[in-house]
């Protein structure tokens, strides 16, 4: 089993909809949980992270951690054309570790 | 220049060729990395750099070969590769080694490799 899982579309939504973008994982001493973005012939970059359990919200964006079933979502409200780009959702153990990364779920919005 | 910036954009290159990549971080960080990003398959870690020494190799062929002379410039030189190591080649910076805390990692915008 893969430490984590996500599945790597493409997903194509109309302008507007609601996006849940999800990953599992095997290893239930990750602690720090991550979102990347990375846009065509562009390096990702960091969207959100969050600690431990729960939620987050950043404007439109919101990354949800499920411990008990090592499951983080990553929701997008009023999605836009610009969101169109490939999301990595990463995770690691402790501050001073590694990140592992999922393959990357690509996102297309359609205007 | 700001952030990372890696050169060249794109590389073709034959089996039996000696080339390099090159990265440079203008964010004063301490830590680099070398990812390889290919289709379908979620970013490998190849190798870590805190204050220019190599903390990690990730079981990465000896055809690849890491170089960091200062804090602020990365080196991958390539040799007698293979062509299923084309792929887009990340360099990454934090201020620490694993990016403390929050993790964040600043990425180039890669290096896309082609071997013939």
């Amino acid at each position: 089993q893969k430490e984590v899982e996500q599945d790597p579309g493409p997903l194509s939504v109309p302008e507007g909809a609601i996006v849940s973008l999800n990953c599992t994982y095997s290893n239930s001493a990750f602690q720090y949980f991550m979102w990347y973005r990375q846009y065509s012939r562009k390096g990702p970059e960091l969207l959100m992270y969050t600690y431990s359990s729960g939620n987050k919200e950043d404007g439109r964006f919101t990354a949800q951690v499920d411990k008990s079933s090592k499951y983080i979502s990553l929701f997008i409200r009023d999605s836009q054309p610009s969101d169109s780009a490939t999301y990595l959702c990463a995770m690691k153990r402790g501050s001073q570790g590694n990140l592992i990364f999922g393959k990357g779920t690509k996102l297309s919005v359609k205007p | 220049e700001t952030g990372v910036t890696q050169t060249p954009r794109h590389l073709v290159m034959g089996m039996t060729n000696k080339k390099s990549l090159k990265c440079e971080q203008h964010l004063g960080h301490n830590a680099m990395y070398w990812y390889k990003q290919s289709a379908k398959k979620p970013l490998e870690l190849m190798f870590v750099y805190n204050f220019k020494e190599q903390t990690e190799n990730n079981s990465v062929p000896s055809r690849f070969s890491p170089e960091c002379p200062n804090s602020s410039h990365l080196f991958l030189h390539l040799h007698t590769l293979q062509p299923e190591d084309s792929a887009l080649y990340l360099c990454a910076s934090s201020q620490e080694v694993g990016g403390a805390g929050a993790g964040e990692l600043f990425f180039g915008e890669g290096s896309r490799l082609t071997v013939l």
